[in-house]
């Protein structure tokens, strides 16, 4: 089975630029949570979506935003991007709402 | 207020020795607990996940969880070099969202 998939790899955009990731869950689970982890930190939890809706957020500015489709596939926004958001970007799926977390590989996002 | 801490290292051990990473957290309404590695330059991985005071044994890796101290230790009997990564604690505070609060992680090295 295949694990939980993330894209692009790797993404550089400037100052300002806005920026959309995709994550596609395992196969079977519900559920969707972002995180953004910077260098030398642990993960900092952004969203959290299951059954396509909004169920947590964390302490991240209206400039990020998130959304699940019907096929439990995610994507995250960030608009207006700022050399604080270079970070990578992690997708966790888990099978409910409150359950193990699974990571994907991550996009590294670098802004200049 | 850190929500979950963890001592940073490096900690070094020889290969074939005993690894104790620790870490306590301040919210008594915790109720999972996890451990994740994470190699340089990847995303974390989930290898335990504990939820009741106690032992949890799985292979070489044994998480132990005390709740009245606040406290989730992870062992790594016969270290191998392998074994040298990042360790994150991670703590669900159950109240709406599946969202984990992450320590800062402790980095091992296990010498050959």
């Amino acid at each position: 089975d295949a694990g939980v998939t993330q894209s692009p790899t790797h993404l550089i955009k400037t100052r300002g630029q806005h920026v959309t990731l995709r994550c596609s869950p395992i196969s079977g689970h519900k559920s969707v949570s972002w995180y953004q982890q910077v260098l030398g930190q642990g993960p900092q939890f952004i969203f959290q979506y299951y059954e396509k809706e909004e169920r947590g957020r964390g302490n991240f500015p209206d400039r990020f935003s998130a959304r699940q489709f019907p096929n439990y596939s995610s994507e995250l926004n960030v608009n207006a991007l700022l050399l604080g958001d270079s970070a990578l970007y992690l997708c966790a799926s888990s099978q409910g709402s409150v359950n193990e977390q699974f990571f994907g590989p991550g996009t590294r996002l670098t802004v200049l | 207020q850190k929500e979950v801490e963890q001592n940073s290292g490096p900690l070094s051990v020889p290969e074939g020795a005993i690894a104790s990473l620790n870490c306590t957290y301040s919210d008594r309404g915790s109720q999972s607990f996890f451990w994740y590695r994470q190699y340089s330059g990847k995303s974390p991985e989930l290898i335990m996940s504990i939820y009741s005071n106690g032992d949890k044994e799985d292979g070489r890796f044994t998480a132990q969880l005390n709740k009245a101290s606040q406290y989730v230790s992870l062992l790594i009997r016969d270290s191998q070099p392998s074994d040298s990564a990042t360790y994150l604690c991670a703590v669900n505070i159950i109240g709406g969202a599946n969202n984990l609060f992450f320590g800062t992680g402790t980095r091992l090295t296990v010498i050959p």
